[in-house]
């Protein structure tokens, strides 16, 4: 079965508004990854969280790892159009194995 | 240029069909996955590959098959089993197994 979940599955923001993802893991992770994927496209690397507590920002982006290494989540200040897209978490549960989550499809009205 | 290319970008199949979707990196990665993303529900990994001649199972592998006879290429073959292939396949790559999957551009495979 699932053992990434992600939610929410769909967001729909006003352009400014904040948003968040929230990815959770059966299982203790030794890292996660997060990825784009524009509409139509392929997924594309964010970033990866390696040490427990890790907090990343990539400019409005900003990204956590749980304490226990079994969550995650990716908060974006103030969206922009070209924010759109689905954004899924990702890790290793067994193995060389990468699970991904569910996904969080974002929309952002003009 | 480096990079992971897929091709077909669309394929159809035929009912009793099998089809292979190619892939080919040229990152030097030893590791190679294919994945399965249906609309709702992320990617879903069927076959991956740490290294050449060894391959693994994921979680939705009946009714495909792989090979990995070179470093740089790990087909994916959909066969007549699979009852419901209509779905985007991605191929992606990974230096050993645990850095970024860098994936190709997709294959949008459907049922004649």
């Amino acid at each position: 079965g699932q053992q990434v979940m992600q939610i929410p599955q769909y967001q729909h923001v006003q352009e400014g508004e904040d948003f968040t993802t929230y990815c959770n893991s059966s299982t203790t992770l030794s890292n996660i990854q997060w990825y784009k994927q524009r509409p139509g496209g392929h997924p594309v690397f964010l970033i990866q969280l390696v040490k427990s507590g890790e907090v990343k920002k990539q400019k409005r982006l900003t990204f956590q790892f749980g304490e226990a290494k079994k969550n995650s989540s990716l908060h974006i200040t103030a969206t922009q159009t070209t924010d759109v897209g689905t954004y899924f978490c990702a890790g290793p549960i067994t193995g060389n194995q990468f699970y991904f989550g569910t996904g969080t499809s974002l929309t952002v009205i003009p | 240029d480096g990079g992971i290319t897929q091709s077909p970008k669309y394929l159809f199949r035929k009912e009793g069909q099998n089809v292979t979707l190619s892939c080919e990196q040229n990152l030097n990665h030893d590791a190679m996955y294919w994945y399965r993303q249906d609309p709702g529900q992320g990617l879903r990994l069927i076959y991956y590959s740490q290294i050449v001649n060894d391959f693994q199972k994921g979680d939705i592998a009946e009714g495909y098959s792989v090979s990995r006879e070179k470093k740089e290429s790990f087909p994916l073959t959909v066969t007549s089993a699979q009852k419901n292939p209509t779905a985007f396949y991605l191929c992606a790559s990974s230096i050993t197994g645990f850095e970024k999957l860098f994936f190709g551009s997709g294959t949008q495979l459907s049922v004649l």
